[in-house]
């Protein structure tokens, strides 16, 4: 069983839709949670990054961590169709190494 | 991101052939990464590197080999490619002056490794 699991889509939603992406991990050790954004033919780029358990919003991204369930989310209010990517999340812990999920593939419809 | 940079950005080669990439960072970090990415796996470590003087075995070491020639340069060898080392790969860094606990990694664009 993989550390971090993340459904890989593909996901497709018109524009102006709310979107939700998830992940799920096991390491109870892991504290600080990741979300890159990877458009197709680049490197991943850092979207939001969060801390323990709570929410934390920025713009239209609300990323949100549930410790207990051991569940992180990532959502896209009035998504646009330049949000289509690939979304990863990543997590560590104390030993810093990061644990990548394997990436939702999103495509946001005009 | 241009502030790391990796060359080639796609590479064709045989089996059994020494192929190296490499990658070069101006962000000023210490920490550097190699990753790859295959489809529904995500990304797996390669190898890391906390300085020039420190290199460690992440995950899927075995085939490959890194050189830290500076603070800002980090290659990646494959001495004898295979092809199931075809795949995307990606370098990193990581600032740990200013993230302390924190492992907020930079990537750079990526070399499309095909070995046939």
């Amino acid at each position: 069983q993989k550390e971090v699991e993340q459904d890989p889509g593909p996901l497709s939603v018109p524009e102006g839709a709310i979107v939700s992406l998830n992940c799920t991990y096991s390491n109870s050790a892991f504290q600080y949670f990741m979300w890159y954004r990877q458009y197709s033919r680049k490197g991943p780029e850092l979207l939001m990054y969060t801390y323990s358990s709570g929410n934390k919003e920025d713009g239209r991204f609300t990323a949100q961590v549930d410790k207990s369930s051991k569940y992180i989310s990532l959502f896209i209010r009035d998504s646009q169709p330049s949000d289509s990517a690939t979304y990863l999340c990543a997590m560590h812990g104390s030993a810093r190494q990061l644990t990548f999920g394997s990436g939702t593939q999103l495509t946001v419809l005009p | 991101d241009a502030d790391v940079t990796q060359t080639p950005r796609n590479r064709i080669t045989k089996t059994g052939k020494r192929i190296m990439l490499e990658c070069s960072q101006t962000k000023g970090h210490d920490r550097m990464y190699w990753y790859r990415q295959d489809p529904g796996l995500g990304l797996r470590l390669i190898y890391y590197s906390f300085d020039v003087k420190d290199i460690n075995k992440g995950e899927i070491s075995d085939g490959y080999s890194v050189s830290r020639q500076a603070q800002a340069k980090f290659s990646l060898s494959l001495e004898s490619a295979i092809p199931n080392q075809t795949a995307l790969y990606f370098c990193a860094t990581s600032d740990s002056q200013s993230q302390g606990a924190k492992n907020i990694q930079y990537f750079g664009a990526g070399t499309r490794l095909s070995v046939l």
